[in-house]
Order: C-alpha cells, then structure tokens, then sequence
C-alpha cells in the first residue's frame, strides 16, 4: 500500500525557520496537503495544493514540492506552532482515499 | 459557518456494531463529497472512508472494508457511517471532514472505544 513519510519530530527556536518533509513516489503527479494538530485540538488545513494557503493562516507557512518530496516550511517560527504536522496526499492506483503521513512533532523552544 | 457534528459514539464489545452520524449545517451538503478520519488515541491521522456528493461512489481504508459502510441522507444533512465487526484496533476518535477548493472543515469528532 501508498506510504508517506515525515520524520518523526523536528526541533527550532524560536524565530528559526523549520522544514518539514514528506516523500512519496506519487507526489510528482499528486498533490499535497499539510494539516497542524496541536495538542488536544481538531486539525487545521495550513497547506493544500502544494502551495497554497487557506484563508487566515499565516503568511510564515508556506510549502513547496519536487520530485517525490513535498515540503512545509514555517519561516520564523513562533511558540504557538509547536504541534504535529501531517501531510496527506493520493496515491496513483485510481483510489479516491487520502493517505496521511505518519505525522512530525514540532517543537519550538 | 460550517458546522459538523458528530455524534453515535461510545463504549461497544468487540465484534458488535455502531453507527456514527454527523449532522452538516452552513453549506450544500448535497453538492459536497465527505469523508470520515479517525484517530487512535495517541496516534496519528488515518482515512476511513469517502462517499461521493450524490452518494453514487465510496472508497474504504483497506482496514475497514467489508466491515464499514459509508452513507448519506442529503434530505436530513447528514452523513453515516455503518461500523460492523468492530476490533479493539478501531478504538479512535471518528470525525467526518467537509472538503472545499480551498479549505477543509472538520467535526469535533466522537470516540469509539471497542473493549471487552
């Protein structure tokens, strides 16, 4: 079956710039979605498309995709975005489900 | 506002059965294809299952089909989902999640416990 991997945690301070990274064999031809959970909370679209950013999330998020890697990338990160990050994506088989990564823990401290 | 409201959880053996509702409010919920995500305590992001708009198409985790059974009344607003069968391994909190071009809205979700 379709994976997506992340690594499992990332750590920044504050005001540094963290990437997180989600590879997959389909990412060249499929899009991919980044959604933030923090602790006890529903998850939030931050990223979808590859690029692009839903309404009313902040301009530090941003993301990017080559090859078989997609990237989120939070320019400046504050204490507020310590979270999990998972990506999610489609596979090329024709299924119409999502496939999410195993999730990344990030800490700012 | 999107609302989405799941309800139908709670405490069931392993090997019986439940059904989850979630009640969609502040958007066509006829034109809209819907999903169900669980989460695992303590674990990550899983998809369940996607039904088509007109309910014409559904799609399954490999983990569930055969046992559950995604489903919509778009006169009542409001999306199924049929779980049989169920293993100590579905315990997770279940929401249903509301896809637009540009953002995607979730329920609150409602936890399965599935225990002897």
């Amino acid at each position: 079956s379709y994976e997506l991997t992340q690594p499992p945690s990332v750590s920044v301070s504050p005001g540094q710039t963290a990437r997180i990274t989600c590879s997959g064999d389909a990412l060249p031809k499929k899009y991919a979605y980044w959604y933030q959970q923090k602790s006890g909370q529903v998850p939030v679209l931050v990223i979808y498309e590859d690029s692009k950013r839903p309404s009313g999330i902040p301009e530090r998020f941003s993301g990017s995709s080559a090859g078989t890697m997609a990237t989120l990338t939070i320019s400046g990160a504050q204490v507020e975005d310590e979270a999990d990050y998972y990506c999610y994506s489609t596979d090329n088989s024709g299924h119409h489900g999502w496939v999410f990564g195993g999730g990344t823990k990030l800490t700012v401290l | 506002q999107v609302q989405l409201v799941e309800s139908g959880g709670g405490v069931v053996q392993p090997g019986r059965s439940l059904r989850l509702s979630c009640a969609a409010s502040g958007f066509t919920f006829s034109n809209s294809g819907m999903h169900w995500v669980r989460q695992a305590p303590g674990k990550g992001l899983e998809w369940v299952a996607v039904i088509w708009y007109d309910g014409s198409n559904k799609d399954y985790a490999e983990s569930v089909k055969g046992r559950f059974t995604i489903s919509r009344d778009n006169s009542k607003n409001t999306l199924y989902l049929e779980m049989n069968s169920l293993r100590t391994e579905d315990t997770a909190v279940y929401y249903c999640v509301h896809t637009t071009d540009s953002n995607d809205y979730w329920g609150q979700g409602t936890l399965v416990t599935v225990s002897s």
